[in-house]
């Protein structure tokens, strides 16, 4: 079955300091997709990223950056010079073929991240 | 600019109340679901639709009605209400079947039982 281990609850950084957030998971698929999400404080969920399980170029958005790693079923993110407007849960998501309806997502924990000026 | 919209956002029920938390999405999106989420839980899938019409159960669908009557709009409705249902409910829509298809959340519903 498929599942997302966040490893960490909580994160306390300064500002300006490089935090990286840690993703492990587990599918039976060959074919899979990862996902980040934001939760700030007001509640939302803001969509970060999406990587296939065919892609393993890490990628870099700004501040933001993500290692993907097949080969220890890692998808981590880091976010370089942290800023109080990243303090946030974030969460790590699968959506694989085993789900049945192939678009839905399962969810790790949360990671709750803080930023102090 | 709509996206998904839930309604309500918040709500207070006393135990053993009746409720139905409606979404709608304007995106024209096949799949729906909504989720729950609770400290430390991370976000549960409760039930989902593949379709106007159609619906399917998630990972902790006990205590729940779904319909899906009309494809813009997917209600969750709780039909007799437990303090263990006190939870953000967040709705979610997508434009089908392939896995790597983007989900799109509305801004969560809080729901407090008591």
């Amino acid at each position: 079955a498929q599942k997302v281990t966040q490893a960490q609850t909580e994160i306390s950084v300064v500002e300006k300091e490089d935090v990286t957030l840690d993703c492990v998971y587990e599918t039976r698929d060959t074919t899979y997709y990862l996902f980040w999400y934001k939760q700030p404080p007001s509640g939302e969920l803001v969509f970060l990223i999406r990587r296939n399980s065919f892609d393993e170029q890490n990628e870099i958005s700004g501040r933001y950056s993500w290692n993907f790693q097949k080969s220890t079923s890692s998808f981590n993110f880091t976010i370089t010079a942290s800023q109080v407007v990243d303090s946030a849960v974030y969460f790590c998501a699968l959506s694989d073929d085993y789900t049945g309806a192939n678009s839905k997502l399962t969810f790790g924990k949360g990671i709750t991240l803080s930023v102090r000026p | 600019n709509a996206g998904v919209t839930q309604t309500p956002k918040f709500r207070v029920l006393k135990t053993g109340q009746s409720m139905t938390l409606l979404c709608a999405q304007d995106m024209n999106h096949e799949y729906m679901y909504w989720y729950r989420q609770d400290p430390g839980m991370g976000l549960r899938l409760i039930h989902y639709s593949v379709g106007e019409g159609t619906t399917a159960k998630g990972e902790v669908p006990d205590g729940y009605n779904v319909s899906r009557l009309k494809k813009q709009n997917f209600l969750l409705g709780l039909e007799s209400a437990a303090p263990s249902q006190t939870s953000v409910y967040f709705c979610a829509s997508s434009w089908g079947s392939y896995s790597g298809n983007t989900i799109y959340f509305g801004e969560g519903s809080w729901l407090t039982v008591v």
